[in-house]
């Protein structure tokens, strides 16, 4: 079955601070996606990644960057934590546009 | 406007009863729709996908696409309390085709003896 794992699974962090979010796949997959799980919201798209080196704009990037260094690894970084940032993260992995998407089980921070 | 919309926002079903709820879309840019299933404290799950107009079935589950109005329905068949989960319809396009999929937001499904 195909693998997402992120870290850390759970994290509080202090407004004002830098926060960085780690996701790495094993699935060979070229799309990479951080979305963000709020109640009332679903899923939004942050942030996401069709090949290393280059990242792009989801729905929501404000207050977010990304970086894809490798096919397998695409992290997360908020330079400056906000309490409006506290959510799950979910980072997922695809091998194209249109097919199955695998996430991982999720980041949930709390910012304070 | 939420791009991909669901109803109800949740319900309640009966163990061996039949649950169904429903995911429309403005975009007619959607031509994929998939249903993913998340259980508490996991990440979401996908569960089947139809691209075609009809029915489209896998095991208790089925799905049911109407391109034409943008229509897509699950209906669980002798649900079980397993099946107690968020389910989210999500979309996918041809002028979007690098963001991926586009989610609603969810249908609770309440499984109880």
């Amino acid at each position: 079955e195909a693998a997402v794992t992120q870290s850390p699974r759970s994290k509080v962090a202090v407004t004002g601070g830098k926060v960085t979010l780690s996701c790495h796949q094993t699935n060979n997959h070229d799309y990479m996606y951080w979305y963000r799980q709020d109640t009332g919201h679903g899923l939004r798209l942050i942030h996401y990644s069709y090949v290393a080196d280059s990242t792009e704009k989801g729905d929501i990037p404000d207050g977010y960057k990304a970086s894809r260094p490798s096919q397998e690894n695409f992290s997360l970084i908020l330079e400056l934590a906000s309490l409006s940032q506290t959510a799950v993260y979910f980072c997922a992995s695809g091998q194209n546009a249109n097919t199955e998407v695998f996430f991982g089980k999720g980041t949930r921070l709390t910012v304070v | 406007q939420q791009k991909v919309q669901q109803s109800p926002e949740s319900l309640s079903v009966p163990e061996g009863g039949m649950a169904s709820f429903n995911c429309t879309s403005s975009d007619r840019n959607f031509q994929y729709f998939w249903w993913y299933r998340q259980h508490s404290g996991e990440g979401p799950k996908a569960l089947m996908s139809i691209f075609s107009d009809g029915d489209k079935k896998e095991g208790r589950f089925t799905a049911h696409l109407n391109k034409a109005s943008l229509h897509v329905s699950l209906h669980i068949r002798d649900s079980q309390p397993s099946d107690s989960a968020l389910y989210f319809c999500a979309a996918s396009g041809i002028n979007n085709y690098a963001q991926g999929l586009t989610f609603g937001l969810g249908t609770r499904v309440s499984v109880f003896p």
